[in-house]
């Protein structure tokens, strides 16, 4: 397997703009979570979907980002409009069988708002 | 919000020796606390993981000791080797009441000097 799929790998924009984060789980994972990291605050979880469904939102910073899973095989993290602190890491990763179980991450999308 | 607590921030250990890590938590909604491991430009990946039924768990070079009245755990890295040097995180699964997911620790960058 090609493990957790995530693009861009970097996105440069400009304060105001949306950005789309793109993430494909592994395979035959029903859970899938996207995270933040940043030197400040460590790593965050933002949300988390469970076949598909948003399971816990509640890391989601404000209205600005918002999340969905079309498909079990694809989700999309969009912020809009982007900030300067909105820079950061952002990882998505899968699992098989839910938080209490191996969560595996895809390589990440550094974003940067100028 | 419920914190996990990771010490120390940064470690330096020469090659053969014990690189030791600790974390603290809360009160948890589920037992199960894994290591992460993260190399620079990389998504994190499990090292290890513990479920409390026991007091320690060894993998290798890795050890995880379990302290379960003291809500405290560790991880132990034998015989440390250069190639072990990367970021740690320790999780702890977040209280039930604010819901069941994990919250990582703020990380312990280790340096395994040849």
């Amino acid at each position: 397997d090609a493990g957790v799929i995530q693009s861009p790998r970097h996105e440069v924009t400009e304060m105001g703009q949306e950005v789309t984060l793109r993430c494909k789980p592994i395979s035959g994972h029903d859970y899938l979570f996207w995270y933040r990291q940043t030197m400040m605050r460590g790593l965050e979880l933002l949300i988390y979907f469970n076949n598909n469904v948003p399971i816990d939102d509640s890391g989601m910073p404000e209205d600005r980002f918002s999340a969905k899973m079309p498909n079990a095989s694809f989700s999309t993290l969009k912020i809009q409009p982007s900030e300067p602190r909105d820079s950061a890491v952002y990882f998505c990763a899968s699992s098989a069988r839910g938080v209490a179980d191996t969560q595996y991450f895809g390589p990440g999308t550094r974003l940067t708002v100028l | 919000q419920q914190q996990v607590k990771q010490s120390p921030q940064s470690l330096i250990v020469q090659k053969g020796g014990i690189s030791i890590i600790n974390c603290a938590y809360e009160n948890t909604a589920f037992d199960y606390f894994p290591w992460y491991q993260q190399f620079p430009g990389k998504g994190p990946a499990l090292l290890i993981a513990i479920r409390p039924d026991v007091s320690e768990k060894k993998e290798g070079r890795f050890t995880i000791s379990f302290n379960k009245s003291a809500k405290q755990f560790s991880l132990h890295i034998m015989d440390s080797q250069p190639g072990d040097s990367a970021t740690y995180f320790c999780a702890a699964p977040r209280i039930y009441n604010q819901g069941g997911k994990l919250i990582f620790g703020q990380g312990t960058e280790l340096s395994v000097k040849p």
